[in-house]
């Protein structure tokens, strides 16, 4: 069965720091996708980022990094230099090829930005 | 980009009553919708998949007969929640694949609606 864990409920760090965001997922396809969003106050949810199963490589984009490791099966969002503007709640999500395109949201992260 | 809109984006509706909730691709088309349901301060959960032309697909514990979903053309879907409940109170998000599922599955999500019921 597919399953994505986020085991941070919520994350508080102050300006500047850097703050990685850990995702664990769970499937028995092959070939899948991953993703990250974020969720500001308002609601819409905004695109990260889409790795597929074939491709291990970093990424890095900005101040934002992502660190897939299909041994350990995670994929791991880094802010760099966080700020305020970042607080949001952050998904990480899963998507299986034979699935139809559908869905599978981990719990979620509140990250908290402080000035 | 492909835009996904969303009308209402927020409805109060009192007990009972229905409502409807529409989600549209302003540039793209899409055979597959999906709509989710989030409560606060939970995630995303997937409610149905929503195929043009045909019924839609309810994920286990949704009830079809209570969230009525219609998918009458290539670029509209539409969900309604039928005699709505204050614990039908929740945040509704679409969204919508322009390829063929499995090509690469990036969906692109409307802004969502909020409903509240009185």
């Amino acid at each position: 069965a597919q399953k994505v864990t986020q085991a941070q409920t919520e994350i508080s760090v102050v300006e500047k720091e850097d703050v990685t965001l850990d995702c664990v997922y769970e499937t028995r396809d092959t070939t899948y996708y991953l993703f990250w969003y974020k969720q500001p106050p308002s609601g819409e949810l905004v695109f990260l980022i889409r790795r597929n199963s074939f491709d291990e490589q970093n990424e890095i984009s900005g101040r934002y990094s992502w660190n897939f490791q299909k041994s350990t099966s995670s994929f791991n969002f880094t802010i760099t230099a966080s700020q305020v503007v970042d607080s949001a709640v952050y998904f990480c999500a899963l998507s299986e090829r034979n699935q139809g395109g559908k869905l599978i949201f981990g719990q979620g992260t509140e990250l908290s930005v402080k000035p | 980009g492909a835009v996904v809109s969303q009308h209402p984006s927020r409805v109060i509706c009192k007990s009972g009553t229905s409502v409807k909730i529409e989600c549209r691709s302003l540039d793209f088309q899409a055979t597959t919708m999906f709509w989710y349901r989030q409560f606060p301060k939970q995630s995303l959960m997937l409610m149905a998949t929503s195929n043009e032309g045909s019924k839609a697909t309810y994920e286990q514990g949704v009830e079809k007969d209570k969230f009525l979903i219609n998918h009458a053309s290539l670029t509209l879907s539409t969900l309604t929640v039928t005699s709505a409940h204050p614990e039908d109170s929740s945040f509704y998000i679409c969204s919508a694949l322009p390829g063929l599922a499995g090509v690469d599955n990036e969906q692109f999500f409307g802004p969502g609606t909020r409903l509240t019921v009185l």
